[in-house]
């Protein structure tokens, strides 16, 4: 199975600053069809989750623009440019390019 | 408004089966990938299994393989699970996820297996 390691697991940030979230696969995240199934999910306390980010750069309908999402291949990157009391939760990638689908570990982001 | 709602989680005996069912509305059923992912409260997500449009391919996981079943209604805008042969580390909330260009979550159904 694809291994996703994201780092790091815990991300204190003040209101109103930048936090980045790394991702890297155990693969190529690259399918045959050229596509880079890449994905980031946000689940507050107590909710399901809510996907943000698809392809590893897309956003999701309603996705504020302070989040935008980067990478290639086996190394991605969530970036949030000014984080505000709504973004506290855990950040999870997740790949669909290989079966069994997975997600990476979590990250706690919550404000400083 | 877009709505996944799931039903069927219980408390279950180790062994004993269950059966899942998630009802979508407010947006094109048919046309989506539907996903049963599960989590143990607290901890990280587990991808179970899911099914094409058409339902024509499903797969499950291997953890639940040989004991899992998925399929859906499209003419009722229905997702079924069902597991047999349950043990406690099956023991989760069971989401139903809705997968295409947009992505919808259902709010959980509680599986608990223990005697």
């Amino acid at each position: 199975d694809v291994v996703l390691t994201q780092f790091p697991l815990s991300l204190p940030v003040p209101l109103g600053q930048p936090a980045s979230i790394s991702c890297r696969s155990s693969q190529s995240l690259v399918n045959g069809d050229g596509g880079t199934y890449l994905t980031w999910h946000h689940q507050r306390p107590g909710q399901p989750p809510r996907r943000l980010i698809y392809d590893v750069s897309h956003r999701d309908s309603g996705v504020p623009d302070r989040f935008s999402g980067s990478g290639s291949d086996s190394d991605f990157t969530l970036r949030i440019s000014s984080v505000e009391a709504e973004d506290v939760g855990v950040y999870y990638c997740m790949q669909f390019t290989h079966w069994p689908h997975t997600f990476g570990q979590g990250t706690n982001l919550e404000i400083k | 408004e877009v709505q996944l709602a799931e039903s069927g989680g219980d408390l279950v005996q180790p062994g004993g089966s269950l059966r899942l069912s998630c009802v979508g509305s407010g947006f094109t059923f048919s046309v989506f990938w539907m996903n049963w992912v599960r989590q143990v409260p607290g901890k990280g997500l587990e991808w179970v299994a899911n099914i094409s449009p058409d339902g024509s391919m499903k797969r499950c996981v291997d953890s639940v393989r040989g004991r899992c079943s998925v399929s859906r209604d499209n003419a009722g805008n229905s997702l079924f699970l069902h597991l047999n042969t349950l043990r406690a580390e099956d023991t989760a909330i069971y989401y139903c996820l809705a997968w295409g260009t947009s992505a919808y979550w259902g709010q959980g159904t509680l599986v608990t297996v223990s005697s």
